[in-house]
């Protein structure tokens, strides 16, 4: 593995409770990125980091924050959780392509979120 | 946001060949194709890229049409642990400080004994 963790793995929550989800690396990745996975849906972007303190929205940022002070912690906020965030939420981190064009993408092995 | 195309779900034999096919219409000419996929509940996994010329690495090979238009991955001698489904991607923005890929609902491949 790639040295990406994520916690907690599993949470159950009430509606409007607030949620703060780690991603946590050790491999000094400049990208970090937060996706949330839903049957019919696939995977989808919530919000992405490339650089501490610098992040940008995704696909699907409206109900999300996020923040990253330091290199190896990208953290998802859930101001006020809804039963339409109940999801799988998956970390990756990245460095910029190289000369090939690779961008790799390694995954963190997921949050399984309730919201109750 | 950048979009591609894949079939739903497609079925293959064991030993056989799976040929995944993706359209890119869209694709510009600096843009890469990158293939992954997710084995069950796990994180997605690389696969393989391609700019314009058909790669191969040791899990698949990667035929991109001429017109870059769309491409085809290549499972020679597909096993049951290669069901998972599959992402064909690229990224959505090009240049600048924002990389990252957005990913769809990519094609569920079942490999049957």
């Amino acid at each position: 593995d790639a040295g990406i963790t994520q916690s907690p793995r599993h949470k159950v929550t009430e509606t409007g409770t607030p949620v703060t989800l780690r991603c946590h690396q050790t491999e000094n990745h400049r990208y970090m990125y937060w996706y949330r996975q839903d049957p019919g849906h696939g995977l989808r972007l919530i919000h992405y980091s490339y650089g501490v303190k610098d992040t940008d929205k995704g696909e699907v940022s409206d109900g999300y924050s996020v923040s990253r002070s330091k290199t190896e912690d990208f953290l998802l906020t859930l101001e006020s959780a809804t039963s339409s965030q109940t999801s799988v939420y998956f970390c990756a981190i990245s460095d910029p392509p190289l000369s090939g064009g690779l961008l790799e993408q390694f995954f963190g092995p997921g949050t399984r979120l309730t919201v109750l | 946001d950048a979009k591609t195309t894949q079939p739903t779900s497609m079925d293959c034999a064991e030993g056989r060949a799976a040929n995944l096919p993706c359209n890119h219409s869209t694709i510009s000419g600096n843009e890469y194709v990158y293939w992954y996929r997710q084995i069950h509940s796990q994180g997605p996994q690389y696969i393989i890229h391609g700019l314009k010329n058909n790669e191969t690495n040791e899990m698949a090979s990667l035929i991109i049409t001429e017109d870059r238009k769309s491409s085809t991955l290549i499972l020679p001698h597909a096993t049951l642990r290669d069901t998972a489904v599959y992402y064909c991607t690229r990224p959505s923005n090009s240049g600048g400080s924002n990389y990252k890929l957005t990913f769809g609902k990519g094609t569920l491949l079942t490999v049957n004994p």
